[in-house]
């Protein structure tokens, strides 16, 4: 089963650009990487997703080196309310085609300090 | 809101009675999973249906959890027997599907369960 690794906290300060890192030695060919938000006692929420090189969107970048063994989140000025747990999630694939079992890894817990 | 539902937010129970939830996913989404979060922990994948098929279920899966989801719309998620480490958060996700390796995912917000 392709597993995560993250970072179990991290802190920052407003307005300062936050990077978490994910590795996921096992990643498989077809699989994208996908990041989530999650606050407390609400489902998680999707930030961005990608497969390989760069993806940005209007809350953060995703940065995928060419082995695709790791991917980095960046939070641009971050704020108070970014505070959560980010999740990178990596499929694995099952049979017959389909999604197989998804796993979340254990979160980075961020904290945005003013 | 993300536009999936989850019915009921809160449910006890007591331990050995069997417990149902319901999902309703987003209406034009094929895609429908179901998660187990426990305090600390990142959500664990329970099993995955594309419309009206079960696909894919977790290995870690005890054989009294078991899900539906008839015509390829709502879901429900059946605990039999229930025990005390059955209490957790059970999340339902739906997605609308692109091929495999695509997981953008819509949450709803949960369903917790507490086992007394």
């Amino acid at each position: 089963l392709a597993k995560t690794t993250q970072p179990i906290s991290m802190d920052s300060y407003e307005g300062q650009e936050v990077n978490i890192t994910c590795s996921h030695n096992n990643i498989a060919t077809n699989d994208y990487i996908t990041w989530y938000q999650q606050f407390p006692s609400q489902g998680p929420r999707f930030i961005i997703q990608g497969y390989k090189t760069k993806v940005t969107n209007e809350v953060a970048s995703l940065f995928i080196p060419a082995d695709r063994k790791s991917s980095t989140l960046s939070l641009p000025r971050v704020s108070l309310s970014d505070t959560a747990v980010y999740y990178c999630l990596v499929g694995d694939k099952g049979y017959g085609g389909s999604q197989g079992n998804l796993i979340f890894g254990k979160g980075t817990k961020l904290s945005v300090k003013p | 809101d993300t536009g999936v539902s989850q019915n009921p937010r809160h449910k006890i129970t007591k331990r050995g009675q069997n417990v149902t939830f319901r999902c309703d996913p987003i209406s034009e989404h094929n895609r429908l999973y179901w998660y187990r979060q426990t305090l600390g922990q990142g959500p664990e994948f329970l099993t995955y249906f594309q419309n009206e098929a079960q696909l894919e279920k977790s290995r870690l899966l005890s054989d009294r959890f078991s899900a539906e989801r008839p015509k390829g719309s709502f879901s429900t998620l059946e605990i039999q027997r229930t025990e005390q480490g059955d209490s957790a958060m059970y999340l339902c996700a739906s997605s609308l599907g692109r091929g495999q390796g695509t997981y953008e995912q819509y949450f709803g917000p949960g369903t917790r369960l507490t086992v007394t």
